[in-house]
């Protein structure tokens, strides 16, 4: 069953900072949250990931809301090859799956 | 350091016939994971193969089988082929049951 819920669609100029939420609202305190993309018709990417603090890296930020129900991808400076899907995935530490729900697709636009 | 790759890149086949597919895990990571993703839609879990066994399967019924060899690489081996077979499959390894990275996939088509 889907823990995440998010926009079906964004779109972004080109340049700008491209903010996609994500609710989870039913998180567990052993869950983290996981953010992955796919570009049309590839394997998706990992992204980044955290449990209760921001986390940034060289690809994007994670903001997550001090209750843990809502989070914030961050891709600071938008590309035309940031146009994929998005997903915002809650998964136990061990676990062995990813639910991947519909994600968001992101489109940049030049 | 080589990242996830998956054989062959595409496929077809049809009704009833069988299939292998195969995934190379990334350097270090022991565990595999493989997912279907149908046109349109998310991955889905099948299942995981961890230290040689499996570890956790999806809704997936006993004609979708695997293997993990003693390197790591895995195959999924899918029986009496369905129209709805056609769609992407994806492999995914690990180091145990951390962060996944996914290789590039291999579409099967099943006419």
């Amino acid at each position: 069953d889907a823990k995440t819920t998010q926009p079906t669609s964004m779109d972004c100029a080109e340049g700008r900072a491209a903010n996609l939420p994500c609710n989870h609202s039913t998180i567990s305190g052993n869950e983290y949250v996981y953010w992955y993309r796919q570009i049309h018709s590839q394997g998706p990417q990992y992204i980044i990931h955290g449990l209760k603090n921001n986390e940034t890296n060289e690809m994007a930020s994670l903001i997550i809301t001090e209750d843990r129900k809502s989070s914030t991808l961050i891709l600071p400076h938008a590309t035309l090859r940031d146009t994929a899907v998005y997903y915002c995935i809650v998964r136990q530490t061990g676990a062995n799956n990813l639910f991947f729900g519909t994600g968001t697709r992101l489109t940049v636009i030049p | 350091e080589t990242g996830v790759t998956q054989s062959p890149t595409h496929l077809i086949k049809t009704r009833g016939q069988q299939v292998t597919l195969r995934c190379s895990s990334q350097s270090g990571h022991n565990t595999v994971s493989w997912y279907q993703q149908a046109l349109g839609q998310g991955p889905q879990f099948i299942f995981q193969y961890y230290r040689e066994e499996e570890n956790g399967r999806g809704n997936f019924p006993p004609r979708f089988s695997g293997l993990q060899f003693p390197n790591y690489s895995s195959e999924l081996n899918v029986n009496a082929l369905e129209l709805d077979d056609s769609a992407l499959y994806l492999c995914a390894s690990s180091v145990d049951q951390e962060t996944q990275y996914f290789g590039p996939g291999t579409r099967l088509l099943v006419l």
